[in-house]
């Protein structure tokens, strides 16, 4: 049983498009982080929230942590092929000495 | 500053054999985590160390073992291997203590177990 859900898992979509990645979970996190991992390569963060309900933007991106704090979401606004990459959600227990990553979500965005 | 790098890249082996995989981080960094990542589990927690104690271990045979060393490069070992071994072996470093903190992910080790 995986603690971090990430829906969907495959998402294929056009140029242009907008999409949402969303990562689920009945427990509490102290904060959640994102990673963005291409091929052949380890995963690189892209974002740390730390507070239920805070949003944060990196350019056309827009990561949201819930006001429980057990779920985020990664938004993408007229996605570019240079996005395409598997998407990793990871938390960290409230007491900091369990860290756990979703199961992912593998976007390919067409030109 | 140079990133966390790992050797060797790539690494074929046959069943019931031993590999050491290696991981320098990034300079001034004392916390090294070691993760699998297969197609079917994503990416699963090994063990994590700082200052040359393992403060975290995940839920592996004890087949995988690892060890840090002072210099804060971590080396982790894979005995009796099986097929099902076959995996992108990523470390992570981090300037903090512990996994919460800021990752930084080498570009990992695939593992060919034939």
């Amino acid at each position: 049983t995986q603690l971090l859900e990430q829906s969907p898992q495959f998402l294929s979509i056009q140029e242009g498009e907008n999409l949402t990645v969303y990562c689920n979970s009945s427990s509490v996190f102290s904060s959640l982080q994102w990673y963005r991992q291409e091929p052949g390569e380890g995963p690189v963060l892209l974002v740390t929230v730390v507070t239920g309900g805070e949003v944060k933007k990196l350019k056309r991106l827009t990561f949201q942590f819930g006001d429980a704090r057990k779920d985020s979401s990664l938004h993408i606004t007229a996605a570019q092929p240079g996005d395409t990459g598997l998407y990793l959600c990871a938390g960290a227990s409230d007491t900091g000495n369990q860290f756990y990553f979703g199961t992912g979500t593998s976007l390919t965005v067409i030109p | 500053k140079a990133g966390v790098t790992q050797t060797p890249r790539y690494l074929i082996k046959t069943r019931g054999q031993q590999v050491t995989l290696s991981c320098s981080p990034i300079s001034g960094h004392r916390s090294v985590s070691w993760y699998q990542q297969t197609p079917g589990q994503g990416l699963q927690f090994l063990f994590e160390y700082f200052s040359e104690t393992q403060r975290n271990k995940g839920n592996f045979p004890g087949r995988f073992s690892g060890r840090q060393f002072s210099n804060s490069r971590s080396e982790m070992n894979v005995s009796t291997l099986e097929l099902g071994d076959s995996a992108l072996y990523l470390c992570a470093s981090s300037p903090g203590q512990g996994r919460a903190d800021t990752q930084y992910f080498g570009p990992g080790t695939r593992l060919t177990v034939l």
